[in-house]
């Protein structure tokens, strides 16, 4: 059974600090989502991917499959970064839906 | 921007009463998922639905959930006969091909009481 697990599960930084957020997996994947949550609930795409490394502004995503390991980084975080950043990926061997982290809650201070 | 929309956004209802869980997917879109939150707990998938029929449901989908896909467009969930453990965020989501990037909706909260 996948299982996946982020770290840390909670992180308070200053404004303009370069953020990391890690993703661990424990089985062979097709390809893994990084997903943005804020308070009211609703749930972004931010990534998919599933080798090597993705950017889209502020935000960059990477992702090693050999090590069964991902990461999101943050650049210059700004207080409206502040939400819940969730992992989650597709298991392959037949399994259609995502198995979810349990994600970081992320709080940027002004 | 195409987008996934779910209705309603808040459901109150009690226990032991039907509900249904209503979602227009990406019109372009194959793949339709199920996935709720508990409170304070992370995202589970519950069920995809491809070429009209469920393809995949896990062990929380028993028999007192069911999907459809009524006409075409609209994506819904019911839950038969609600429990107080019902209680949580449901989302909806889409994805053009099988394991591609999912597109969500902003979730029903359900409160049963």
């Amino acid at each position: 059974k996948n299982e996946v697990e982020q770290s840390p599960q909670n992180l308070t930084a200053q404004e303009g600090e370069f953020i990391t957020i890690n993703c661990s997996y424990s089985v062979g994947i097709s390809a893994l989502h990084w997903l943005q949550q804020h308070p009211g609930g609703g749930i972004v795409s931010l990534f998919m991917l599933s080798s090597g490394k993705k950017k889209h502004g502020r935000l960059i995503a990477t992702i090693n499959i050999q090590e069964k390991h991902s990461s999101l980084h943050i650049t210059a975080s700004h207080p409206r970064d502040s939400a819940v950043y969730i992992c989650a990926d597709y298991s392959g061997g037949g399994a259609d839906g995502l198995t979810f982290g349990k994600g970081t809650h992320l709080i940027i201070q002004p | 921007e195409p987008e996934v929309t779910q209705t309603p956004s808040h459901q109150v209802t009690q226990m032991g009463q039907e509900v249904i869980l209503r979602c227009v997917p990406i019109s372009n879109h194959l793949y339709f998922y199920w996935y709720r939150q508990i409170l304070g707990q992370k995202v589970e998938f519950l069920v995809s639905f491809y070429n009209n029929e469920i393809s995949e449901k896990s062990e929380i989908f028993d028999d007192q959930f069911s999907v459809e896909r009524p006409d075409g467009s609209n994506f819904t969930l019911k839950i038969r006969s609600t429990k107080l453990e019902d209680s949580a965020m449901y989302f909806c989501a889409s994805a053009g091909h099988r394991n591609t990037e999912a597109f969500f909706g902003q979730g029903t909260r359900l409160t049963v009481v």
